[in-house]
Protein backbone atom coordinates (compact mmCIF):
# COMPACT_ATOMS: atom_id res chain seq x y z
CA UNK A 1 0.00 0.00 0.00
CA UNK A 2 0.77 3.57 -0.11
CA UNK A 3 2.94 5.39 2.72
CA UNK A 4 4.37 8.11 4.55
CA UNK A 5 7.02 8.33 6.54
CA UNK A 6 8.16 11.78 8.21
CA UNK A 7 10.51 12.49 11.19
CA UNK A 8 8.96 12.68 14.67
CA UNK A 9 9.10 15.88 16.73
CA UNK A 10 9.04 17.90 18.02
CA UNK A 11 11.53 20.17 16.51
CA UNK A 12 12.06 23.26 18.78
CA UNK A 13 14.41 26.14 17.10
CA UNK A 14 15.02 29.53 17.80
CA UNK A 15 13.93 32.06 15.52
CA UNK A 16 15.92 32.29 11.96
CA UNK A 17 17.19 28.94 12.46
CA UNK A 18 17.09 26.32 9.47
CA UNK A 19 14.43 23.97 9.76
CA UNK A 20 14.58 20.84 8.18
CA UNK A 21 11.53 17.87 8.19
CA UNK A 22 12.12 14.86 6.18
CA UNK A 23 9.58 12.84 4.42
CA UNK A 24 10.10 9.71 2.35
CA UNK A 25 7.00 7.81 0.73
CA UNK A 26 6.12 4.47 -0.55
CA UNK A 27 3.69 4.27 -3.54
CA UNK A 28 1.99 1.52 -5.84
CA UNK A 29 1.66 4.16 -8.45
CA UNK A 30 2.78 7.95 -9.34
CA UNK A 31 1.39 10.52 -6.37
CA UNK A 32 1.57 14.49 -6.10
CA UNK A 33 2.82 15.60 -2.73
CA UNK A 34 1.89 17.79 -0.67
CA UNK A 35 2.53 19.67 2.84
CA UNK A 36 0.10 20.89 5.11
CA UNK A 37 0.03 22.42 8.18
CA UNK A 38 -1.99 22.89 11.12
CA UNK A 39 -1.65 26.26 12.97
CA UNK A 40 -2.60 25.80 17.08
CA UNK A 41 -6.33 25.16 16.90
CA UNK A 42 -6.74 25.51 13.43
CA UNK A 43 -7.75 23.08 10.92
CA UNK A 44 -5.38 21.88 8.01
CA UNK A 45 -4.03 24.30 5.17
CA UNK A 46 -1.95 23.34 2.04
CA UNK A 47 1.18 24.63 2.37
CA UNK A 48 2.74 23.55 -0.86
CA UNK A 49 2.56 20.80 -3.65
CA UNK A 50 4.89 19.33 -6.02
CA UNK A 51 3.20 17.03 -9.06
CA UNK A 52 5.32 15.48 -10.81
CA UNK A 53 9.62 14.49 -10.38
CA UNK A 54 11.71 17.35 -9.79
CA UNK A 55 9.06 19.72 -9.40
CA UNK A 56 9.87 22.59 -6.08
CA UNK A 57 6.69 23.53 -4.35
CA UNK A 58 7.86 26.85 -2.50
CA UNK A 59 5.24 29.16 -0.68
CA UNK A 60 5.78 31.38 2.55
CA UNK A 61 9.16 30.65 2.24
CA UNK A 62 8.89 26.98 2.68
CA UNK A 63 10.32 24.67 -0.24
CA UNK A 64 10.36 21.08 -0.64
CA UNK A 65 11.71 19.42 -4.17
CA UNK A 66 9.95 16.26 -4.99
CA UNK A 67 12.96 13.37 -5.42
CA UNK A 68 11.97 9.79 -7.22
CA UNK A 69 15.11 8.82 -6.98
CA UNK A 70 15.19 8.83 -2.76
CA UNK A 71 11.29 8.80 -2.93
CA UNK A 72 11.26 12.17 -0.73
CA UNK A 73 9.59 15.39 -0.19
CA UNK A 74 11.60 17.16 2.66
CA UNK A 75 10.02 20.62 3.55
CA UNK A 76 12.87 23.12 4.64
CA UNK A 77 12.80 27.23 5.31
CA UNK A 78 15.58 29.03 5.37
CA UNK A 79 14.46 31.28 8.61
CA UNK A 80 11.99 30.58 10.69
CA UNK A 81 9.49 33.02 12.92
CA UNK A 82 7.63 32.42 15.50
CA UNK A 83 4.57 32.15 13.70
CA UNK A 84 5.77 28.91 12.04
CA UNK A 85 5.20 27.34 15.27
CA UNK A 86 2.81 24.59 14.05
CA UNK A 87 2.30 20.73 13.16
CA UNK A 88 3.36 20.05 9.54
CA UNK A 89 1.96 16.79 7.21
CA UNK A 90 3.54 15.23 4.48
CA UNK A 91 1.00 13.54 2.58
CA UNK A 92 0.44 11.99 -0.96
CA UNK A 93 -2.43 11.13 -3.94
CA UNK A 94 -1.97 8.49 -6.35
CA UNK A 95 -2.80 10.36 -9.92
CA UNK A 96 -4.02 6.97 -11.03
CA UNK A 97 -7.59 8.08 -10.60
CA UNK A 98 -10.09 10.60 -9.45
CA UNK A 99 -11.17 11.19 -5.81
CA UNK A 100 -8.08 9.25 -4.87
CA UNK A 101 -7.48 9.86 -1.13
CA UNK A 102 -4.76 11.47 0.91
CA UNK A 103 -2.39 9.08 2.83
CA UNK A 104 -0.81 11.15 5.34
CA UNK A 105 2.62 11.45 7.75
CA UNK A 106 2.55 11.27 11.45
CA UNK A 107 3.08 14.85 11.57
CA UNK A 108 5.73 16.96 12.73
CA UNK A 109 5.35 19.31 15.93
CA UNK A 110 7.99 22.65 15.16
CA UNK A 111 8.16 24.89 17.78
CA UNK A 112 10.12 28.08 17.35
CA UNK A 113 11.26 30.09 20.31
CA UNK A 114 11.90 33.67 20.12
CA UNK B 1 -11.25 33.20 -1.00
CA UNK B 2 -14.17 30.68 -0.55
CA UNK B 3 -13.65 27.51 2.17
CA UNK B 4 -15.02 24.71 3.43
CA UNK B 5 -16.95 25.53 6.43
CA UNK B 6 -17.93 22.57 9.41
CA UNK B 7 -20.56 22.84 12.04
CA UNK B 8 -19.98 21.93 15.23
CA UNK B 9 -17.14 23.04 15.91
CA UNK B 10 -17.11 20.86 19.09
CA UNK B 11 -19.47 18.11 20.05
CA UNK B 12 -19.56 16.26 23.02
CA UNK B 13 -22.13 12.80 23.38
CA UNK B 14 -23.11 10.21 25.29
CA UNK B 15 -21.57 6.93 24.13
CA UNK B 16 -24.12 5.50 21.90
CA UNK B 17 -26.05 8.38 20.74
CA UNK B 18 -25.84 9.09 17.19
CA UNK B 19 -24.57 12.43 16.08
CA UNK B 20 -24.37 14.10 12.57
CA UNK B 21 -21.44 16.10 11.45
CA UNK B 22 -21.79 18.53 8.91
CA UNK B 23 -19.54 20.53 5.97
CA UNK B 24 -20.54 22.93 3.88
CA UNK B 25 -18.12 22.01 0.32
CA UNK B 26 -16.65 24.43 -1.68
CA UNK B 27 -19.67 25.64 -3.88
CA UNK B 28 -18.71 24.25 -7.26
CA UNK B 29 -16.17 21.43 -6.04
CA UNK B 30 -17.22 17.58 -7.21
CA UNK B 31 -15.29 15.55 -4.92
CA UNK B 32 -15.98 15.23 -1.17
CA UNK B 33 -14.18 13.36 2.04
CA UNK B 34 -14.38 12.80 5.31
CA UNK B 35 -11.05 12.38 7.50
CA UNK B 36 -10.18 11.93 11.30
CA UNK B 37 -7.67 12.67 13.70
CA UNK B 38 -7.46 11.18 16.77
CA UNK B 39 -5.22 12.93 18.95
CA UNK B 40 -1.71 12.62 18.75
CA UNK B 41 -2.20 10.33 16.10
CA UNK B 42 -1.94 11.12 12.28
CA UNK B 43 -5.55 11.99 9.70
CA UNK B 44 -6.90 8.97 8.83
CA UNK B 45 -9.03 8.76 5.64
CA UNK B 46 -12.52 7.49 5.96
CA UNK B 47 -14.44 7.98 3.03
CA UNK B 48 -14.59 9.86 0.03
CA UNK B 49 -17.89 10.95 -2.14
CA UNK B 50 -18.47 11.78 -5.81
CA UNK B 51 -22.09 11.95 -7.93
CA UNK B 52 -24.09 11.09 -4.72
CA UNK B 53 -22.23 7.62 -4.01
CA UNK B 54 -19.53 6.26 -1.82
CA UNK B 55 -16.47 5.98 -4.11
CA UNK B 56 -14.45 4.63 -1.35
CA UNK B 57 -14.47 4.06 2.05
CA UNK B 58 -11.79 2.85 4.96
CA UNK B 59 -12.15 -0.11 7.42
CA UNK B 60 -12.92 2.38 9.62
CA UNK B 61 -16.24 3.01 7.68
CA UNK B 62 -17.94 0.48 9.03
CA UNK B 63 -22.01 0.09 9.10
CA UNK B 64 -22.04 2.72 11.82
CA UNK B 65 -21.09 5.08 9.56
CA UNK B 66 -22.75 6.57 6.65
CA UNK B 67 -22.30 9.85 4.79
CA UNK B 68 -24.97 11.90 2.57
CA UNK B 69 -25.48 15.34 0.42
CA UNK B 70 -28.90 16.02 1.09
CA UNK B 71 -29.15 19.18 -0.64
CA UNK B 72 -26.87 21.00 -3.05
CA UNK B 73 -24.56 22.61 -0.19
CA UNK B 74 -24.43 20.56 2.57
CA UNK B 75 -22.38 17.07 3.13
CA UNK B 76 -22.72 14.98 6.28
CA UNK B 77 -21.38 12.40 8.39
CA UNK B 78 -23.40 10.31 10.89
CA UNK B 79 -22.03 7.89 13.40
CA UNK B 80 -24.87 6.42 14.22
CA UNK B 81 -24.08 5.09 17.86
CA UNK B 82 -21.37 6.32 18.90
CA UNK B 83 -18.12 4.54 20.94
CA UNK B 84 -15.42 6.17 22.90
CA UNK B 85 -13.05 5.13 20.35
CA UNK B 86 -15.07 7.83 17.73
CA UNK B 87 -13.62 10.84 20.20
CA UNK B 88 -11.19 12.38 17.41
CA UNK B 89 -11.32 15.66 15.40
CA UNK B 90 -13.11 14.92 12.05
CA UNK B 91 -12.50 16.96 8.85
CA UNK B 92 -14.26 17.38 5.64
CA UNK B 93 -12.73 18.05 2.65
CA UNK B 94 -13.26 18.37 -1.07
CA UNK B 95 -12.02 18.88 -4.29
CA UNK B 96 -13.18 20.32 -7.78
CA UNK B 97 -12.05 17.41 -9.88
CA UNK B 98 -11.17 14.76 -7.65
CA UNK B 99 -7.18 15.09 -8.57
CA UNK B 100 -4.56 16.48 -6.86
CA UNK B 101 -5.01 18.85 -3.48
CA UNK B 102 -8.07 18.69 -1.48
CA UNK B 103 -9.56 21.50 0.59
CA UNK B 104 -10.18 20.70 4.64
CA UNK B 105 -12.19 22.47 6.75
CA UNK B 106 -11.53 23.51 10.03
CA UNK B 107 -12.84 20.15 11.82
CA UNK B 108 -14.63 19.45 14.40
CA UNK B 109 -14.09 17.70 17.28
CA UNK B 110 -16.31 14.76 19.00
CA UNK B 111 -15.97 13.91 22.27
CA UNK B 112 -17.71 10.78 23.39
CA UNK B 113 -18.09 10.19 27.01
Amino acid sequence: GNSVTQMEGPVTLSEEAFLTINCTYTATGYPSLFWYVQYPGEGLQLLLKATKADDKGSNKGFEATYRKETTSFHLEKGSVQVSDSAVYFCALVLNKAAGNKLTFGGGTRVLVKP
Amino acid sequence: EPEVTQTPSHQVTQMGQEVILRCVPISNHLYFYWYRQILGQKVEFLVSFYNNEISEKSEIFDDQFSVERPDGSNFTLKIRSTKLEDSAMYFCASNPSGIYEQYFGPGTRLTVT
